[in-house]
């Protein structure tokens, strides 16, 4: 089967640094996406890593490791409007087509 | 950016009643879209991807008589909840990408489905 893990929750203070893991098992691989979603609304995107290593678009880094079929993303200066759900996800191939594969996702509480 | 938009955000119907919700890509030719729907405090479960001009492809255990999805034209894609029942009740959400190899997915706002 195809799956992907994240943490559940993550709590981190205003002004820190927090760094969410994902790991996946899926079949093919064609790239890793963040996306965002508040309560109440509907995700946006954040970054891809296609190829392994450190993408960085202002304060947060996506990074990928192929080899070990794991990634994270990486949020810095935490903000208190950064507080949300955060979704990795796998763009694999389903069973007819390319389909993004999506974790759990982690909700990231941030404490004043 | 690109933009999707989607219709209505809220709708509140009589169980037994069809539901119809639109999504369209304002600014972008979505050659895909998907449709998702969310329960609270859980993941996305993909319900179909429709490719503009051609059936949709369901995902196992959704049942395509039920939720009907049209991609009429490259920047609309419709899902009719046929004969709503309250367990159909839901946060639906469509996304829309570029290619069918795209990795980057813009979302509707979602469609909040409440049946009584």
């Amino acid at each position: 089967g195809q799956s992907l893990e994240q943490p559940s929750e993550v709590t981190a203070v205003e002004g820190a640094i927090v760094q969410i893991n994902c790991t996946y098992q899926t079949s093919g691989f064609y790239g890793l996406s963040w996306y965002q979603q508040h309560d109440g609304g509907a995700p946006t995107f954040l970054s891809y890593n296609g190829l392994d290593g450190l993408e960085e678009t202002g304060r947060f880094s996506s990074f990928l490791s192929r080899s070990d079929s794991y990634g994270y993303l990486l949020l810095q200066e935490l903000q208190m409007k950064d507080s949300a759900s955060y979704f990795c996800a796998v763009r694999g191939f389903g069973d007819s087509n390319y389909q993004l594969i999506w974790g759990a996702g982690t909700k990231l509480i941030i404490k004043p | 950016g690109a933009v999707v938009s989607q219709h209505p955000s809220w709708v509140i119907c009589k169980s037994g009643t069809s539901v119809k919700i639109e999504c369209r890509s304002l600014d972008f030719q979505a050659t895909t879209m998907f449709w998702y729907r969310q329960f609270p405090k859980q993941s996305l479960m993909l319900m179909a991807t429709s490719n503009e001009g051609s059936k949709a492809t369901y995902e196992q255990g959704v049942e395509k008589d039920k939720f009907l999805i049209n991609h009429a034209s490259l920047t609309l894609s419709t899902l009719t909840v046929t004969s709503a029942h309250p367990e159909d009740s839901s946060f639906y959400i469509c996304s829309a990408s570029r290619g069918a190899t795209s990795e980057t997915q813009y979302f509707g706002p979602g469609t909040r489905l409440l049946v009584l």
